[in-house]
């Protein structure tokens, strides 16, 4: 069973840094992209960034290029998210998501999702 | 950015009846198009990838059709684990691979 697990969330002022954790189990890491998407309690969906199979491709949604950087640990089967120069409006539960594209890559459907972890960006 | 755009927000519709969801790419994704479902206090579901391919495990009252720019899933019959918000997502190519807002369906 695909399990994804999400941690390092919090509470943290204005300007400040958190570095997001997701560790999978049940499928093999390394084979599939990966993504983060986040969403404010009672809106709708963000997409944040992806990462291909083994980290050398990446993308960012426009909000939060240049302060957010995904990257990964097939070692560890483990995805994070560094998240730099925090907002107010980077408030929202961040999902990790399973990118299931043959290639590896991550521009393909979300197969399976953690169950969010909550940021807080507040002084 | 491609945006996408969904209609209605929501949607009143009492058990049993047919339900249909659409959904619009700002430029073509081709059948780059997913849809998912989710509940209160819970992740996105996948119910239907490339236009119209159902997920693994996805009921059959569930389908999902379009190309190019406009997409429509239809639920046949509308059960009562149904209600739930749905969300349309592209992932054509270039990110970022934007959700549309969603729309809510619960009971009439």
């Amino acid at each position: 069973e695909v399990q994804l697990v999400e941690s390092g969330g919090g509470v943290v002022r204005p300007g400040g840094s958190l570095r997001l954790s997701c560790e999978a189990s049940g499928f093999t890491f390394d084979d599939y992209g990966m993504t983060w998407v986040r969403q404010v309690p009672g809106k709708g969906l963000e997409w944040v960034s992806g990462i291909n199979w083994n980290g050398d491709n990446t993308a960012y949604g426009d909000s939060v290029k240049g302060r957010f950087t995904i990257s990964r640990d097939n070692a560890k089967n483990a995805l994070y998210l560094q998240m730099s120069s925090l907002r107010v409006e980077d408030t929202a539960f961040y999902y990790c998501a399973k990118s299931t594209c043959g290639s590896g890559g991550f521009w393909c459907p979300l197969t399976a999702w953690g169950q969010g972890i909550l940021v807080t960006v507040s002084s | 950015e491609i945006v996408m755009t969904q209609s209605p927000s929501t949607l009143s519709v009492s058990p049993g009846e047919r339900a249909t969801l659409s959904c619009r790419a700002s430029q073509s994704v081709f059948n780059n198009l997913a849809w998912y479902q989710q509940k209160p206090g819970q992740p996105p579901r996948l119910l239907i990838y490339a236009a119209s391919t159902r997920a693994t495990g996805v009921p059959a009252r569930f389908s999902g059709s379009g190309s190019g720019t406009e997409f429509s899933l239809t639920i046949s019959s509308l059960q009562s684990e149904d209600f739930a918000v749905y969300y349309c997502q592209h992932y054509n190519v270039w990110p970022p691979f934007t959700f549309g807002p969603g729309t809510k369906v619960h009971i009439k």
